[in-house]
């Protein structure tokens, strides 16, 4: 079975702060994926990043970055120069590769982060 | 269509009454989701289908949950004799590659059960 964690229920920042979203893991598998996914207010989830297990090398994208560290099971997730429009909840998620777990994610409870202009 | 259509947006039923929830995948996607999510938690899985044929349920919380893909597009998922603890959201999700696991959700089904 598998676990993930968002110890941070709600996090509130002004705009152009830095915000770190923690997640932690738990997982027998070797080999999985993780991923970040954002819901806005609207309610779709929508897709961040995917990362596999076998690659630790850390991630960029504009304004957002990845630090995945398989030594402590954590995939944080930082948002640097937050926006208003950046106020969203987000999930951390992890999904076994192979199997019969296609499609089949295991989701933290959620980070509500608000940025107030 | 463009994204994952979900109908209807919000749902009240009274406890006992049975509701439909529909789902209209992405057009082309073979697999497609079903997640419940309660208030402030996260979506948590129920059941998968690829094409019309159903591989997992095994999220499905009782028996009185039914989905159902007869023509491998739009799926249905059905509550009967809805209780209380039934009241969350439904959230439909479509994929290409479920291997991968990027999904396409919809906005998703409000239900409220009083």
């Amino acid at each position: 079975a598998q676990k993930v964690t968002q110890a941070q229920t709600e996090i509130s920042v002004v705009e152009k702060e830095d915000v770190t979203l923690d997640c932690v893991y738990e997982t027998r598998d070797t080999t999985y994926y993780l991923f970040w996914y954002k819901q806005p207010p609207s309610g779709e989830l929508v897709f961040l990043i995917r990362r596999n297990s076998f690659d630790e090398q850390n991630e960029i994208s504009g304004r957002y970055s990845w630090n995945f560290q398989k030594s402590t099971s954590s995939f944080n997730f930082t948002i640097t120069a937050s926006q208003v429009v950046d106020s969203a909840v987000y999930f951390c998620a992890l999904m076994p590769v192979g199997g019969t777990s296609y499609g089949k994610l295991t989701f933290g409870q959620g980070t509500i982060l608000t940025v107030h202009p | 269509g463009a994204g994952v259509s979900q109908s209807p947006r919000y749902k009240v039923a009274k406890r006992g009454q049975d509701v439909a929830l529909r789902c209209d995948p992405i057009s082309g996607h073979v697999s497609l989701f079903w997640y419940q999510q309660a208030l402030g938690q996260g979506p948590e899985f129920l059941t998968y289908f690829q094409n019309e044929a159903q591989l997992d349920k095994s999220g499905l919380p009782s028996d009185r949950f039914f989905a159902e893909r007869p023509e491998g597009s739009v799926s249905t998922l059905k509550i009967q004799r809805t209780q209380q603890e039934d009241s969350a959201v439904y959230l439909c999700a479509s994929s290409s590659d479920p291997a991968l696991g990027v999904l396409t959700f919809g906005a998703g089904s409000r239900l409220t059960v009083l």
